[in-house]
């Protein structure tokens, strides 16, 4: 059973960098054809697609937010990592990573984590 | 990139009854790559339906998707307790969307 879990700082400071990471367990990150997502929910809202890395390390962002962001893969920890530059008050929400298969559907999601911008 | 529009907003309905959700695409949806998701507070989506019509693992049948280029629905055959939640539908083309989600709540 494919298990995600995010950790990361729970709070962040305006204009800086929000940093997390994702583990995986039960399965190899390197296996395919799967691709590894972010996704965030602020408060009482909708979800909001960040991006994703394939195993090959080919990513794809929201345009939304493709100036701010990157993704990375370290496959020696399975693990994978958002980073979003230059936050403010409007980043604050849960994040979440999941599985995405090949059909495009996210079928494994880690439990989410917080994350505050405030000063 | 495609928007989803979800409708209704809210659902009121009763344990037992029939639950009819849509969701619209401003684009055709490339291979009916459309997912259904459920989330109840505090936990993460989880996912129902994808390629707009096969059942996730575990998911009861009572749970069904139908639809093709634009038009999609869930359809809850019989609510049971544990159906009451918000639902999301979500498509992949050359990006990934959700839509705005549907709150099935208890009339």
């Amino acid at each position: 059973q494919v298990q995600l879990q995010e950790s990361g700082p729970g709070l962040v400071k305006p204009s800086q960098t929000l940093s997390l990471t994702c583990t995986v367990s039960g399965g190899s990150i390197s296996s395919g054809p799967y691709y590894w997502s972010w996704i965030r929910q602020p408060a009482g809202k909708g979800l909001e697609w960040i991006g994703r890395i394939y195993t090959s390390g080919g990513t794809s962002y929201s345009p939304s937010l493709k100036s701010r962001v990157s993704i990375s893969l370290d496959t020696s920890k399975n693990q994978f990592s958002l980073q979003l530059s230059s936050v403010t008050a409007a980043d604050t929400a849960v994040y979440y990573c999941a599985r995405r298969g090949g059909r495009g559907e996210l079928d494994y999601w880690g439990q989410g984590t917080l994350v505050t911008v405030s000063s | 990139e495609i928007v989803l529009t979800q409708s209704p907003g809210t659902l009121s309905l009763s344990p037992g009854d029939r639950a009819t959700l849509s969701c619209r695409a401003s684009q055709s949806v490339a291979g009916s790559y459309l997912a259904w998701y459920q989330q109840k507070p505090g936990q993460a989506p989880r996912l129902l339906i994808y390629g707009a019509s096969s059942r996730a693992t575990g998911i009861p049948d009572r749970f069904s998707g139908s639809g093709s280029g634009t038009d999609f629905t869930l359809t809850i055959s019989r609510l049971e307790p544990e159906d009451f939640a918000v639902y999301y539908c979500q498509q992949y083309g050359s990006s990934l969307t959700f839509g705005g989600g549907t709150k099935v709540e208890i009339k």
